[in-house]
């Protein structure tokens, strides 16, 4: 059964540094997003991401995020310059159409923030 | 705008006693409303959706839900709690408004005694 796999598992990574967070989404998937649980909180929205452009984008995701598929396959979100508070899960996932569509989510990515 | 509250952080049941997870909606729209599960250390995972179609939706796992709307709810039932239910349960609405997202609950964490 085709799944969304994200790279890596978990990054520690220093404050201030740039990290990249790797996704590669279902292959006929056309909707990609990003979302966040910092621990013990809720699952959050980021960013949501239809014909190589943001269709729609949380608070969170300020000018310290951004997206990019680079190809056909992978689907990223960097963080510029890492913050404390930016350490949580981060979750992608993909769709095949839109609303009514089953979103599915990857594993995720820890990101710890020294 | 979208909201899910889900009632009750945690639930304990025994084994072979009816599982309820209790979740509410509200929507300016006619909802798209989704329960997912979380195993420890895992992504997330559709158990059911609800589009419209019937209002008593049969997930996996022998999981169903019961849409209603004069209540706008949308409980989680299974009939029989086996230990590998537990789990942190997550109900989500799609925001049909702003670019898919989903907006979670705060997720009610199912713990299933032997």
């Amino acid at each position: 059964e085709p799944e969304v796999t994200q790279t890596p598992s978990h990054q520690v990574t220093q404050m201030g540094q740039e990290v990249i967070l790797r996704c590669v989404p279902i292959s006929n998937h056309l909707y990609f997003y990003w979302y966040r649980q910092i621990l013990g909180q809720k699952v959050e929205f980021l960013v949501s991401f239809y014909n190589n452009e943001i269709s729609e984008k949380s608070e969170i995701f300020d000018d310290q995020f951004s997206v990019e598929r680079p190809d056909g396959s992978n689907f990223t979100l960097k963080i510029r310059s890492t913050k404390l508070e930016d350490s949580a899960m981060y979750f992608c996932a993909s769709s095949a159409e839109g609303y009514t569509d089953t979103q599915y989510f990857g594993p995720g990515t820890r990101l710890t923030v020294l | 705008a979208q909201s899910v509250t889900q009632l009750g952080s945690h639930v304990s049941v025994s084994e072979g006693a009816l599982v309820l997870l209790r979740c509410n909606y509200s929507s300016s729209v006619p909802p798209y409303l989704f329960w997912y599960v979380q195993y420890p250390n895992q992504g997330l995972q559709l158990l059911l959706k609800y589009t419209s179609a019937a209002t008593l939706v049969k997930g996996i796992n022998g999981f169903e839900a019961e849409f209603k709307k004069s209540e706008t709810s949308f409980h989680l039932t299974k009939p029989s709690a086996h230990m590998s239910d537990a789990a942190e349960y997550f109900c989500a609405v799609s925001d049909v408004e702003r670019g898919n997202k989903l907006v979670f609950g705060a997720g009610t964490i199912l713990r299933v005694k032997s």
